[in-house]
């Protein structure tokens, strides 16, 4: 069966700091994979996009950067966080068509002090 | 923007009743799929329902889709202490990417 692990489960990081953010998937092959980021109290906006190895689309502005060097390994990062960059980060994975349902990890909940 | 918005905004009620949220999106869609997230985690899949079909029905969830209206609803039937979560929308936009509403909060109360 498909697993997606993302880690860590918390993190605190003082402003101005780097961050990387990790998701795994394991049990298929080729997967979409996804980078989001939820407010308090919101639904979630759609941050990085990817299809492949190296195929990376970004869908909003910011001080954030998304990788996958490997099929199913899809890392964010940033230089230098700013204290706007808190939130609930989500990695997800979904195959084929937008027929297909997105499985979600449990989420980073990153905090900017 | 994003596409979809769940009304309301949270919703309680007491274990056994039903529970109805609604879900309103802007552009033509091919499918709709609804979501549930318990606290501080990750979505968990629940029902996805195609642009042609009206109705859909998974264990005690009824799903309705009235493209004519653009909007969806999303049933729980005798809910349970269990439900107790957020319940997101989510319609689909360009390749395999998909816009999500800001959520309905529901709490059911043993």
């Amino acid at each position: 069966s498909q697993t997606i692990h993302q880690w860590p489960a918390t993190l605190v990081q003082p402003v101005g700091s780097p961050l990387s953010l990790e998701c795994t998937v394991e049990g298929t092959s080729n997967p979409n994979l996804y980078w989001y980021r939820q407010a308090a109290g919101r639904g979630l906006q759609l941050l990085f996009y990817s299809v492949g190895i190296g195929q990376i689309s970004s869908e909003v502005p910011q001080n954030l950067s998304a990788s996958r060097p490997q099929d199913r390994q899809f890392i964010l990062s940033s230089k230098k966080l700013l204290l706007s960059d808190s939130g609930f980060y989500l990695c997800a994975w979904s195959v084929g068509t937008g027929y297909q349902p997105q499985h979600f990890g449990d989420g980073t909940r990153l905090s900017i002090l | 923007s994003q596409q979809g918005e769940e009304d309301p905004q949270a919703l309680s009620i007491q274990e056994g009743e039903n529970a109805t949220m609604n879900c309103s999106y802007k552009t033509s869609i091919n499918n709709l799929q609804w979501y549930r997230q318990n606290s501080g985690r990750g979505l968990v899949h629940l029902i996805l329902i195609r642009s042609n079909e009206r109705e859909k029905h998974s264990g005690r969830l009824r799903v309705t889709l009235d493209t004519s209206k653009k909007s969806s609803s999303l049933l729980i039937t005798a809910s349970r202490a269990a439900d107790t979560a957020s319940y997101f929308c989510a319609t689909d936009r360009s390749g395999n990417q998909f816009y999500f509403g800001t959520g309905t909060s529901l709490t059911v109360i043993p």
